[in-house]
């Protein structure tokens, strides 16, 4: 069925590394899509967005690839800090649904210092 | 801005009570969601209003949740006779509903039912 799904549960990486996190979405008709961080105990936090006429964007030390061709968006991470230690979703809207969010499962990102 | 604000924080009770969530969104925001987040199904669309209207309620899980949303700065879900299986965190999210879909989320309310 229709689903928006993460590569990867965990992430493990070294603090001042680079964090690659992949989500694969199967919805051709999806035109917007989120990155949200999650820290224990709190709600979902806006990261960046992107629109599916655009293929890339970039925010403050993060960045958002989108590859409408294989159905693919993934969250660059620079210089991750221990502060990036959360859990990440990505999340869709399906065009005609209005402002309706489909989210992913999750990725945990943990940071070793 | 506060942000999105919901009550209570945590909330624990026994099966068979009437519980009751709820939420304040963001002050000029017109759309208003109400998630649930559990470990195995992640977090699901229960439902979500636009200008006080229920556009979409597909994701309520059974005949007893409900929810409203009397006016533009309150809504509330309720659960009636809650179950066990309603354990989880309840997230209520707001956005401006002007084509700018970007939600802002709560701090949720922690269910636990006994």
């Amino acid at each position: 069925g229709e689903s928006v799904g993460l590569h990867l549960p965990t992430l493990s990486v070294q603090e001042g590394d680079n964090s690659i996190i992949n989500c694969a979405y199967s919805n051709s008709a999806s035109d917007y899509f989120i990155w949200y961080k999650q820290e224990s105990g709190k709600g979902p936090q806006f990261i960046i967005d992107i629109r599916s006429n655009m293929d890339k964007r970039q925010g403050q030390r993060v960045t958002v690839l989108l590859n409408k061709t294989v159905k693919h968006l993934s969250l660059q991470i620079a210089a991750t800090q221990p502060g990036d230690s959360a859990v990440y979703f990505c999340a869709e809207n399906r065009g005609n649904q209005g402002g309706k969010l489909i989210f992913g499962q999750g990725t945990e990102l943990s940071v070793k210092p | 801005d506060a942000g999105v604000i919901q009550s209570p924080r945590h909330e624990v009770t026994e099966m068979g009570q009437e519980v009751t969530l709820r939420c304040k969104p963001i002050s000029g925001h017109n759309s208003l969601f109400w998630y649930r987040q559990t470990m195995m199904r992640g977090l699901e669309l229960l439902i979500y209003f636009n200008n006080n209207v229920p556009i979409d309620d597909s994701g309520m899980p059974e005949d007893r949740f409900s929810a409203k949303m009397p006016n533009a700065s309150f809504s509330t879900l309720k659960i009636q006779p809650s179950e066990p299986r309603d354990s989880a965190v309840y997230f209520c999210a707001s956005s401006p509903g002007t084509g700018d879909e970007k939600l802002f989320f709560g701090s949720g309310t922690q269910l636990s039912v006994l």
